[in-house]
């Protein structure tokens, strides 16, 4: 099955611990993103890498941070700056065609911090 | 900076009603435009999307929307609404030279039967 894979589904951490949530595609896109989802807000770009070793921070990077080692997994580290993390996250590929982008989402992992 | 506006928060109708989400977005450039939506518990999925050509677009289950690009409108229409359309409806916006998406903040829709 191709898709996008993001690990655990529920999360729950203590105040002032970092946490790693996971992503993983075997659609061999191009490019990850990382996006929040707040209630009333939509969705809101945290990072986004458009090739292995490359990203570009989003709208809200700051108390985040990502690599990209491999093309198909795109992790993301909310760490203790980050003041407000409890939050719903999604993860995104996609793949450059000539006519534009389409972004494929994973199934999202929800983070609380306790 | 791009962004997107989603004029309603939240739509209640009946089923069979007509259905109109509003959609504008600031952009100077030329534009890829799309409608998602997210049904409880699932993933966010593309309902329809409008790169060039036709601006009027027919997506899955019945949806369309239509490019207007002097309003910088991109909303979405059903013309018969059913109770398995309650969901939250995303419009997104991207320019053709990078993938930065915007994101609306989402209309959730819920059908009474």
């Amino acid at each position: 099955d191709g898709g996008i894979t993001q690990s655990p589904k529920y999360l729950f951490r203590k105040e002032g611990q970092n946490v790693t949530l996971s992503c993983e595609q075997n659609l061999n896109h191009d490019a990850m993103y990382w996006y929040r989802q707040d209630p009333g807000q939509g969705l809101r770009l945290i990072y986004y890498s458009q090739i292995v070793n490359d990203f570009q921070k989003g709208d809200i990077a700051e108390g985040y941070s990502v690599s990209r080692e491999k093309k198909e997994s795109f992790p993301l580290t909310v760490t203790s700056a980050q003041k407000n993390p409890t939050a719903f996250y999604l993860c995104a590929s996609s793949i450059r065609t000539s006519w534009g982008d389409e972004q494929f989402f994973g199934p999202g992992t929800r983070l609380t911090v306790l | 900076a791009q962004s997107v506006s989603q004029h309603n928060h939240h739509v209640i109708l009946s089923e069979a009603a007509s259905l109109e989400l509003g959609c504008n977005y600031s952009y100077g450039g030329t534009v890829n435009l799309f409608w998602y939506v997210q049904y409880p518990g699932q993933h966010l999925q593309l309902l329809l999307k409008y790169f060039s050509g036709d601006p009027l677009v027919k997506g899955i289950k019945g949806f369309e929307a239509e490019f207007i690009k002097s309003k910088f409108s991109f909303n979405l229409r059903k013309p018969s609404v059913q109770w398995s359309d309650t969901a939250e409806y995303f419009c997104a916006v991207n320019s053709h030279n990078n993938n930065d998406m915007r994101f609306g903040a989402g209309t959730r829709l819920t059908v009474k039967p």
